[in-house]
């Protein structure tokens, strides 16, 4: 079943405990964002890769850190996490160019991060 | 941040309206246009990726214009069932120098179809 999957679900952790939410996708998509959603903000872009080893900055980088080394993953790193980055993340991927109908985004389950 | 707003933020239709909302985005450095349905507790899905000014898609009872020149895009729902309740959501995905790849969404239309 193509998907994307991200773990874990739910997570509570306390101010500056490193994290990682690990993103991965089984559709050998070129693309992959992590966005995180807060309530009247909608979905905000964070980092993206356009492929292995390429990753660019979103419209909120701040406080976090991505790879892309294989294809299928794309971790999300939070070194030292605050009670402001508590949101709901998501991850999501695509092929390469975002220009065709087989370009829209496939978004994993989300995560719901708390930092205390 | 490039700016790309929804309007309106929230709908209250009855069932067998048909409706409509727009997302209005830059009409520089344009890529495509994307526009997702987002149900509760749920994962955002994909509706349809807009390239090309004029360009109309539709599947089933929704679908969309799309307007590069001027920079907006309608979608439309024709006969809501109570299952269209969601938010929709707009994505403009930007074609510029170092913004190549960048995809901005607008904050989304809440929809809510009463039996």
């Amino acid at each position: 079943e193509a998907q994307v999957t991200q773990n874990p679900r739910y997570l509570i952790t306390v101010t500056g405990k490193k994290l990682t939410v690990t993103c991965s996708q089984n559709m050998n998509h070129e693309y992959m964002s992590w966005y995180r959603q807060d309530p009247g903000l909608g979905l905000r872009q964070i980092y993206y890769s356009m492929n292995v080893e390429v990753t660019d900055k979103g419209d909120v980088p701040e406080g976090y850190k991505v790879s892309r080394k294989e294809k299928r993953n794309f971790p999300l790193i939070l070194e030292s996490p605050s009670p402001n980055q508590t949101s709901l993340y998501f991850c999501a991927s695509s092929f390469f160019h975002l220009s065709e109908k087989g370009d829209e985004q496939y978004f994993g389950p989300g995560t719901r991060l708390t930092v205390t | 941040i490039l700016n790309v707003e929804q309007s309106p933020q929230s709908l209250h239709v009855q069932e067998g309206d048909s409706t409509n909302f727009t997302c209005s985005f830059p009409s520089s450095n344009f890529y495509a246009l994307h526009w997702y349905r987002w149900e509760t507790a749920k994962s955002p899905e994909a509706l349809f990726v807009m390239t090309l000014n004029g360009d109309e898609k539709k599947k089933g009872r929704i679908s969309a214009t799309l307007n590069t020149k001027e920079g907006y895009s309608y979608l439309y729902i024709k006969g809501s069932q109570p299952e269209d309740s969601a938010t929709y959501l707009c994505a403009f995905a930007n074609a510029g120098g170092t913004s190549y790849g960048k995809l901005t969404f607008g904050q989304g239309t809440i929809l809510t179809v009463h039996p």
